[in-house]
């Protein structure tokens, strides 16, 4: 298995302010993956974090509003941008275990927007 | 893109009966098959998965079914117990790519 830890489990912000979650990984990873879940909803991939590129992002995210590092095997931060009240969410890092196939979740970033 | 379908949305089960949660994807190159508990307030926790090699899949009271030729895949939960109450997701997944997910099965098992 992984064991998948995110900084900060939750916070609340103002509007126009930016935070940056920080997601770590116990075992070195190739892809890392970060998610959007909306309150009630399921969760939607808003890019794919490889180590040495630019991240990848889904249709309808884009790399200003959610920068992504991927300073190396395992570690990757994403950033909620110009906050409004609709980027409450929580947003899950994920990443694949040793056997690079099964896949893993963090325990989210819940983040509420006033 | 691939498209993960779920149901039922709801499900509620006396405490002892079997449940039984249904998704349906559309890439017939997807491959790894997961199925997820999300209890309130934390992260999705993977229950049990599956590959396209294989057909069926138990872990004690948990099993999970596939049916490459129609493209669904099932999750079966025995002898369910009131803590087995969660919001339960399917997803698909094409080799090197990321996870599709349906929309989710909220399970209430009644004692």
């Amino acid at each position: 298995s992984a064991v998948i830890s995110q900084k900060p489990s939750r916070d609340i912000c103002q509007r126009g302010t930016s935070l940056t979650i920080q997601c770590q990984v116990d075992s070195q990873v190739t892809m890392m993956f970060w998610y959007r879940q909306q309150p009630g909803q399921s969760l939607t991939l808003i890019a794919t974090a490889n180590q040495g590129s630019e991240a990848t992002y889904e249709s309808g995210f884009v790399i200003d509003k959610f920068p992504i590092s991927r300073p190396n095997l395992t570690f990757s931060t994403l950033t909620v941008s110009n906050m409004s009240p609709e980027d409450s969410s929580i947003y899950l890092c994920s990443s694949p275990g040793a056997d690079q196939e099964t896949q893993y979740f963090g325990p989210g970033t819940r983040l509420l927007v006033l | 893109g691939e498209n993960v379908e779920q149901h039922p949305s709801t499900l509620s089960v006396q405490e002892g009966d079997s449940a039984v949660i249904k998704c349906t994807y559309s890439d017939s190159a997807s491959n790894y098959f997961p199925w997820y508990k999300q209890e309130l307030g934390k992260g999705p926790q993977l229950i049990i998965d599956i590959r396209s090699n294989v057909g069926e899949k138990k872990d004690q009271r948990i099993a999970v079914t596939l049916n490459k030729t129609a493209k669904h895949f099932s999750l079966h939960i025995t002898e369910t117990q009131p803590e087995d109450s969660a919001v339960y997701f399917c997803a698909a997944r094409v080799s090197g790519y990321a996870l599709n997910f349906g929309k989710g099965t909220s399970l209430l098992v009644t004692p």
